[in-house]
C-alpha cells in the first residue's frame, strides 16, 4: 500500500462547479498536511497548509480526518485556471521526508 | 519572498559530461532539498540539507553528488549520468525540516 494515495483523476468538470479531492495516508505518525499545485511543466506550488480544525482560502477549503487518516480538498466555483494536477503532500515526524501523492489531475471545461 | 531560484532552467549533455545544477535561496531557511521528477510522477526525494549538513541521501546513485556551500546555496554535480536520468531536478527549501517547502522553477536535464 502506497503512504500517501491520491485518485489520479483526471476529474473534467465545468466551469462553475465544485469539484473535491480526497487523499488517504497510512502513517498514523503523519504531522503535517499540505496540498500543492502543479502546472504542466512547472514547479509545484503551496496552495494551502491543512489544519486539524479545517481552513479555507476563497474558493479552497481543506480538511483534516485523522482518525479516517484523509485529507480532502474542496474547488468552490471552479475556474479554467484551477486546471492542473493537485498533489497531497504528508511529512512524517521525525524522517525529514515529504510524502507525495501522485496527484490528481483537474481538467475545467469552458 | 518565497523564492527559490535554479540555474540552468534546460540543460543537455551527454553521457560522459561533467555539470552542475544550481539552487539559491535568500529566505534564511535551514533546510534545502533535491527531488527529480519525471513526467506524469511526483517528486522523488533525492537528498535533504539541514544546518549545511546532509541529513538524508535516498540511495541516490554516485553519479548524482550534492554540495551545500552555505546556507544559502545548493548545488548538485552530475558526471556520468544515463539517458534515463532525464527529468525535472527540483530544489526546495523550507525555514526547518518540518516547515512548509517552497519549491525553485527547476531544471529540466536532457542526457543524450
Amino acid at each position: 500500500r502506497k503512504e500517501v494515495e491520491q485518485d489520479p483523476g483526471p476529474f473534467n468538470v465545468p466551469e462553475g462547479a465544485t469539484v473535491a479531492f480526497n487523499c488517504t495516508y497510512s502513517n498514523s505518525a503523519s504531522q503535517s498536511f499540505f496540498w500543492y499545485r502543479q502546472d504542466c511543466r512547472k514547479e509545484p506550488k503551496l496552495l494551502m497548509s491543512v489544519y486539524s480544525s479545517g481552513n479555507e482560502d476563497g474558493r479552497f477549503t481543506a480538511q483534516l480526518n485523522r482518525a479516517s487518516q484523509y485529507i480532502s480538498l474542496l474547488i468552490r466555483d471552479s475556474k479554467l485556471s484551477d486546471s492542473a494536477t493537485y498533489l497531497c503532500v504528508v511529512y512524517i515526524v521525525g524522517t525529514y521526508k515529504y510524502i507525495f501523492g501522485t496527484g490528481t489531475r483537474l481538467k475545467v471545461l469552458a | 519572498d518565497t523564492e527559490v531560484t535554479q540555474t540552468p532552467k534546460h540543460l543537455v549533455m551527454g553521457m560522459t559530461n561533467k555539470k552542475s545544477l544550481k539552487c539559491e535561496q535568500h529566505m534564511g531557511h535551514r533546510a534545502m532539498y533535491w527531488y527529480k521528477q519525471k513526467a506524469k510522477k511526483p517528486p522523488e526525494l533525492m537528498f535533504v540539507y539541514s544546518y549545511e549538513k546532509l541529513s538524508i541521501n535516498e540511495s541516490v546513485p554516485s553519479r548524482f553528488s550534492p554540495e551545500c556551500p552555505n546556507s544559502s546555496l545548493l548545488n548538485l554535480h552530475l558526471h556520468a549520468l544515463q539517458p534515463e536520468d532525464s527529468a525535472l531536478y527540483l530544489c526546495a527549501s523550507s525555514q526547518e525540516t518540518t516547515d512548509t517547502q517552497y519549491f525553485g522553477p527547476g531544471t529540466r536535464l536532457t542526457v543524450l
